[in-house]
Formats: structure tokens, C-alpha cells, sequence
């Protein structure tokens, strides 16, 4: 069983309001990642790392940061969230070594801004 | 434009049956294919992968095969069960272990 968590599972908040997404994980993985995805579209990459004080831009442009100061931690933040920000947010993590592994994701965060 | 094609928006199949989902991708230097199940308000559960230097990988009631030549690969499910109703996704990754690449989905129903 994956040991990743994210925080809070639901979240509604109005416009203008500075929001930070929890991620940890405690299985010692290297990389962590930030997705988002809408109902009946792919996963888009938004952030990862590659280790600490290590973060990337993803595919998808987005209006949120991350930080990466320790190994098991990955929270993303939004400045000031509009409604166009509504979405689920999944974080994953996995190994470094090797190519042959797979990402464990955590439950998700579902963002409501209103 | 998408790197990984999930064709079919949804599925739906007959509980005992065999439930195939299909994905095709365009990038070759995709190396490594996984299958998740994402079930609505759930984080993806990875379900199974393969390597690009084989055509076939089972788990219990999961197949999965891999067409380089056809750059597509597919899952099989069978016998299908009600539980296995879910969306599922294919990812692709490249070589290096980059972040994984996503299909849309299809959504699998399986009918008893």
C-alpha cells in the first residue's frame, strides 16, 4: 500500500484567497510530482522534483509554486486562487533508481474556488 | 498534441466477459507502459506495466500487450467483475525515468 498523503481531500474557497496543498510521503522517494486533472481528461504534469531544493515546471502552464526542503514533503500553493484553479490536484511520488517503476499517487485534493 | 490516446471514452461489458481497453502513443522514445485505475474522487491505482522490450505482461486477471511496430498497446481484463468498474489510464514514460505522460481515460463499466 502506497504511503502518500494529501491534504485537505476537498476544499472550497472563495476567489483571492491563498491556498497551500499538502503532500507527504513516507517512503523515501526521490521524485514527487503535481497533476491535475478534469473530469474526462488526462493527467497534466504541472510540477515535479527530483530531490530536495530541486522543483520543475510541468507541461501544463500553472499559476502555482512548489517547494521541495525535505525529502518527504511537496506542497503546492496558489497565491491567490480563481475559478478557473477548480480542479482535482493529485501528487505522486517513486523511486529514482532505474526506469522500471511506478508512481504512487495520494488520494487527491479536489479544489472548489468559488 | 497528445503523446498518449486513449480512443475510447468509455466501455462497457458484460460481468464474466473480456474487457479490453486500448491506447496508442506517438512518441518513440517512450520505453516503459503502465496501466492505473482511478476510481471517482481516488487517487490512480497503479495496476500494471510493461517494459518495451516485451510484448506481453500478466498479473492474475490482467494482461497487458505492447505492438511497438503499431506504437499501441492494450488491456486485457477477464473474467470481467463488477469492482473492476472504474476509469483507467494508460501512462507512457521515456527513457531516464521521466514523469509519466497520460492518456484521457476510458471509462470501463461492467454490468452484472
Amino acid at each position: 500500500e502506497a504511503d502518500i498523503y494529501q491534504t485537505p481531500r476537498y476544499l472550497v474557497i472563495g476567489t483571492g484567497k491563498k491556498i497551500t496543498l499538502e503532500c507527504s510521503q513516507t517512503m523515501g522517494h526521490d521524485k514527487m510530482y503535481w497533476y491535475q486533472q478534469d473530469p474526462g481528461m488526462e493527467l497534466h504534469l504541472i510540477h515535479y522534483s527530483y530531490g530536495v531544493n530541486s522543483t520543475e515546471k510541468g507541461d501544463l502552464s500553472s499559476e502555482s509554486t512548489v517547494s521541495r526542503i525535505r525529502t518527504e514533503h511537496f506542497p503546492l500553493t496558489l497565491e491567490s486562487a480563481r475559478p478557473s484553479h477548480t480542479s482535482q490536484y493529485l501528487c505522486a511520488s517513486s523511486e529514482s533508481a532505474g526506469g522500471a517503476t511506478e508512481a504512487f499517487f495520494g488520494q487527491g485534493t479536489r479544489l472548489t474556488v468559488v | 498534441d497528445q503523446q498518449v490516446k486513449q480512443n475510447s471514452p468509455s466501455l462497457s461489458v458484460q460481468e464474466g466477459r473480456i474487457s479490453i481497453l486500448n491506447c496508442d502513443y506517438t512518441n518513440s522514445m517512450f520505453d516503459y507502459f503502465l496501466w492505473y485505475k482511478k476510481y471517482p474522487a481516488e487517487g490512480p491505482t497503479f495496476l500494471i506495466s510493461i517494459s518495451s522490450i516485451k510484448d506481453k505482461n500478466e498479473d492474475g486477471r490482467f494482461t497487458v500487450f505492447l505492438n511497438k511496430s503499431a506504437k499501441h498497446l492494450s488491456l486485457h481484463i477477464v473474467p470481467s467483475q463488477p469492482g473492476d468498474s472504474a476509469v483507467y489510464f494508460c501512462a507512457a514514460r521515456s527513457t531516464g525515468n521521466t514523469p509519466l505522460v497520460f492518456g484521457k481515460g476510458t471509462r470501463l463499466s461492467v454490468i452484472a
